[in-house]
């Protein structure tokens, strides 16, 4: 495992269905971060992981989202009822360190999952 | 609220000469970390340099630099001779505790 993995690369789905991504990190890293990217911007952040409990989560994380990460290893970000804002990047990255600020140690990032609702 | 400032869309040097981007940025902290990163097309973030708000010297990686102007609130990146493998978007981004708050980018283009 030289890095971030995410499965899938592409998902395209019909507005109304529900996703599910995958997030594998680097495997001795503990902390576990989602991103969302529209096409233009830079990555928002979505919410944040600290081996198995989410610490953080954004406003732009709506109840039609919700994200896991049991037993601390891979992460899952799932979306109901997609809309077609929905429509981005999903970026998924991790960063070692106990500290209680993430900037000690670099994220490093996954290829991303990107999402089309038709 | 924390804001990071990307002003330009878009920028284009001539290959092995230098170019300047530009980032403004603000908060409220007195300790924070500034990230310059690297987006190659259709492939993933990449770190490109990282600076500690509390040091006063400019970080530098190779041919990459950055000019920090913590009163002014700005944070510009150069790159020194410039080569095609540095296209890319490059994003500036701040830290905020566990999250990082991200510029729009700024699309680089290399000619050779």
């Amino acid at each position: 495992d030289t890095g971030v993995s995410q499965d899938p690369r592409h998902k395209i789905t019909k507005r109304g269905q529900n996703v599910t991504f995958r997030c594998d990190p680097i495997s001795e890293h503990n902390r576990l971060y989602w991103y969302r990217q529209t096409l233009g911007q830079g990555p928002e952040f979505l919410t944040y992981f600290q081996n198995e409990a989410q610490l953080e989560k954004s406003r732009l994380l709506s109840d039609r989202f919700s994200a896991e990460r049991p037993k601390g290893s891979f992460s899952t970000l799932e979306i109901q009822r997609t809309e077609q804002g929905d429509s981005a990047m999903y970026l998924c990255a991790s960063s070692s360190g106990t500290s209680g600020r993430s900037s000690y140690n670099e994220q490093f990032f996954g290829p991303g999952t990107r999402l089309t609702v038709l | 609220a924390q804001t990071v400032t990307q002003s330009q869309p878009e920028m284009s040097v001539q290959e092995a000469e230098t170019v300047t981007l530009s980032c403004t940025y603000d908060t409220s902290e007195s300790d924070y970390y500034l990230f310059w990163y690297k987006q190659p097309p259709s492939r993933q973030m990449i770190l490109v340099i990282r600076q500690e708000a509390y040091k006063q010297q400019n970080a530098t990686e190779n041919r990459f630099s950055v000019n920090f102007q913590k009163a002014a609130k700005s944070f510009s990146l150069k790159i020194s001779d410039s080569q095609l493998g540095d296209a890319a978007m490059y994003f500036c981004a701040l830290d905020s505790n566990y999250q990082l708050i991200w510029g729009a980018g700024t699309k680089l283009i290399i000619k050779p």
